[in-house]
């Protein structure tokens, strides 16, 4: 039983255009929510978070929303870069320094 | 800061032998995490620490998996004996103290295990 779902497995997008990594999510409990990318051959790297009394954050090219009452958020990038091609994985998690739990993914291709 | 690091990168063995993986983590962490990705189910907990005490282990997939963290600096995770179906990335990853779950876990880049 998922509690998280990307539902997107992959999505390819313009250079310079915007890109939009969804996220669902069931269980009410969860308190923060992660974005990690991921490059083949490596670990997932950190890449921006929300907390769940927020509904909006941003860090320069990445802003996060969330919906509580949707359970849903999103990723936003712009504009998308051809560096950002990547896996991105949401990853909640509970109160604490509990462990993420992490969807399946998006493959992001940003093309040129 | 040299990050988590993981070892072996790459193991290959052969079904029925063990199988140890190792981590140390970022200095001043006290959580560190055990993690597999496999394309069926991608990333899953399988371990956690707080302090150097498990936490909780309900991920590890059965008997044959154990983990130890001896002190605050080295982690291992062991499987014996080991089966083709163990295959797959097996990353490490600690986080600092922090205040309501703020800290992210910081990745190593994972030991690829294929079991033939």
């Amino acid at each position: 039983d998922q509690q998280v779902k990307q539902n997107s497995p992959s999505l390819s997008v313009q250079e310079g255009r915007i890109s939009i990594l969804n996220c669902d999510y069931t269980n009410s409990m969860f308190d923060y929510f992660l974005w990690y990318k991921k490059y083949p051959a490596e670990g997932p790297t950190f890449l921006i978070s929300i907390s769940s009394i927020k509904d909006k954050n941003e860090d320069g090219r990445f802003t996060v929303f969330l919906n509580k009452s949707a359970k849903h958020l999103s990723l936003h990038i712009v504009p998308s870069q051809p560096g950002d091609s990547a896996v991105y994985f949401c990853a909640p998690r509970g109160s604490g320094n509990t462990p993420l739990v992490f969807g399946k993914g998006t493959r992001l291709s940003v093309i040129a | 800061d040299a990050g988590v690091i993981q070892s072996p990168r790459h193991e290959v063995t052969e079904m029925g032998q063990e199988v140890t993986l190792r981590c140390k983590p970022i200095s001043g962490h006290n959580s560190l995490f055990w993690y597999r990705q496999t394309m069926m189910r991608g990333l899953e907990l399988l371990i956690y620490f707080n302090n150097n005490v498990p936490i909780d282990d309900s991920g590890m997939p059965e008997d044959r998996f154990s983990a130890k963290m001896p002190n605050a600096s080295f982690s291992t995770l062991k499987i014996q004996p080991s089966e083709p179906r163990d295959s797959a990335v097996y990353f490490c990853a600690s986080s600092s103290p922090g205040r309501r779950g703020e800290s992210p876990l910081h990745f190593g880049n994972g030991t690829r295990l294929t079991v033939t």
